[in-house]
């Protein structure tokens, strides 16, 4: 019963291919967000997600597209993949709504571009 | 804006000695302050949160951690370390609206035997 899951675990890619990394929650979470953490291990949000509405979106390349199909996905989907797109890609999702503002996270993606 | 430092980027102490891990931030108002500590090769998980009352919180794992408003600080602690403690902690802060969560860059703890 995880509470959120990402997959994959591991992606490998060549540049220019085209991806996507599925999130789901199961704790009735209303907001949803995504993080980029480099190899200093820096975290960086991308976007978040509140009842299917984007309420942040970072200065990251249009490259990069959230999708939510409901409440309990975030899904991430880039385009055109670059060197530069390597990293661990996590999930996160709080109850903004009730207050609840800690964020509980997903196992991680670790995306490789070659 | 909100902006978190954490000063130390890597500590190494003996298991069985005490530990304390600095985080300072910046915000106008009163901030909802995170630890999180994340194992190699894992995602992370949350040990401990202050949002309001009493300045030092009880974590998980034997954590706790004290805000001083003065200093702007919420420093991390734990009276004895042990090798499993071995990881990277990250505070974080975010607003009174729950959002503009930001990360301080990460401390990476190393546990001698």
């Amino acid at each position: 019963d995880t509470a959120v899951s990402q997959t994959p675990k591991y992606l490998v890619t060549q540049m220019g291919n085209d991806k996507s990394i599925k999130c789901e929650q199961n704790l009735g979470h209303d907001t949803m967000y995504w993080y980029k953490q480099d190899s200093k291990k820096f975290l960086k949000i991308m976007f978040s997600y509140n009842n299917k509405e984007l309420i942040i979106n970072e200065t990251v390349p249009n490259r990069f597209s959230p999708k939510s199909p409901d409440k309990a996905h975030l899904n991430l989907h880039i385009n055109s993949l670059e060197l530069g797109d390597s990293a661990v890609y996590f999930c996160a999702s709080s109850q903004v709504g009730l207050a609840v503002y800690e964020q509980y996270f997903g196992p991680g993606t670790r995306l490789t571009v070659t | 804006a909100q902006s978190v430092t954490q000063p130390d980027i890597h500590i190494t102490v003996s298991e069985g000695a005490s530990l304390e891990l600095r985080c300072n931030y910046s915000y106008g108002a009163t901030p909802y302050l995170f630890w999180y500590v994340q194992s190699p090769g894992q995602g992370l998980q949350l040990l401990l949160k202050y949002f309001s009352g009493d300045t030092l919180v009880q974590g998980i794992k034997g954590f706790e951690a004290k805000f001083k408003r003065s200093q702007s600080s919420f420093n991390l602690r734990k009276p004895s370390v042990h090798w499993s403690d071995a990881a990277e902690y990250f505070c974080a802060v975010c607003d009174n609206y729950g959002q503009n969560f930001v990360f301080g860059p990460g401390t990476r703890l190393s546990v001698l035997p």
